[in-house]
């Protein structure tokens, strides 16, 4: 089974910031990797598909990036309306989800 | 668009068997292409991918799961279903339904709102 381990487990920033969340594979997943943002109550919603193609209707201030084992997903400038818990999830190989990075304001 | 809807009892008896459906709209299962999905996250927790169908029946299920897993498929319906034997409290969580792109990256969208269940006696 490929294992994803993402980091940090939370952050605290301040609306503005840039924030980035790392996401780390036990083997090469190329660059089958997807994110989600997971809101409160809420279904995740897909982000960012293949590392690094951004989902229609996103804003462009998310971005991913990545290939082989680590992979980032970044925010250019936070605001208020990003506060959710984001995965990463891999599907090289079947599919294995990370364990979720909570997104807080400061 | 593509929307999708889960349903089933919320509450199940521990070593009962988990039944729910996933009715899809605005698309047809038997179109191909997307394989259609079920996903589960415990209270307060992480998700967890549990199997995967296609149309023709294909299926992919976790091994963690240790073969309890059975998931269907009715065209006739446009619904795909999900079996879980031998449930204990480990299996409470909010089931989701999902699409899945199969045709280059294999990515979840969309999802269903999710159904809550509960094991319990």
């Amino acid at each position: 089974d490929i294992q994803m381990t993402q980091s940090p487990s939370s952050l605290s920033a301040s609306v503005g910031d840039r924030v980035t969340i790392t996401c780390r594979a036990s083997e090469s997943v190329t660059t089958f990797l997807n994110w989600y943002q997971q809101k409160p109550g809420k279904a995740p919603k897909l982000l960012i598909y293949a590392a690094s193609t951004l989902q229609s209707g996103v804003p462009s201030r998310f971005s991913g990036s990545g290939s082989g084992t680590d992979f980032n997903l970044a925010i250019s400038s936070l605001q208020p309306e990003d506060v959710a818990t984001y995965y990463c999830q891999q599907s090289y190989d079947s599919w294995t989800f990370g364990q979720g990075t909570k997104v807080e304001i400061k | 668009q593509v929307q999708l809807q889960e349903s089933g009892p919320g509450l199940v008896k521990p070593s009962e068997t988990l039944s729910l459906t996933c009715t899809v709209s605005g698309y047809s299962i038997s179109s191909g292409t997307y394989y259609w999905g079920w996903i589960r996250q415990p209270p307060g927790k992480g998700l967890e991918w549990i199997g995967s169908i296609y149309y023709s029946g294909i299926t992919y299920d976790n091994p963690s799961l240790k073969s309890r897993v059975t998931i269907s498929v009715d065209i006739s319906k446009n619904q795909f279903s999900l079996k879980l034997t031998s449930v204990t409290a480990a299996d409470t969580a909010v089931y989701f339904c999902a699409r899945v792109d199969y045709g280059s990256g294999k990515w979840f969208d969309p999802w269903g709102q999710g159904t809550p269940v509960t094991v319990s006696s």
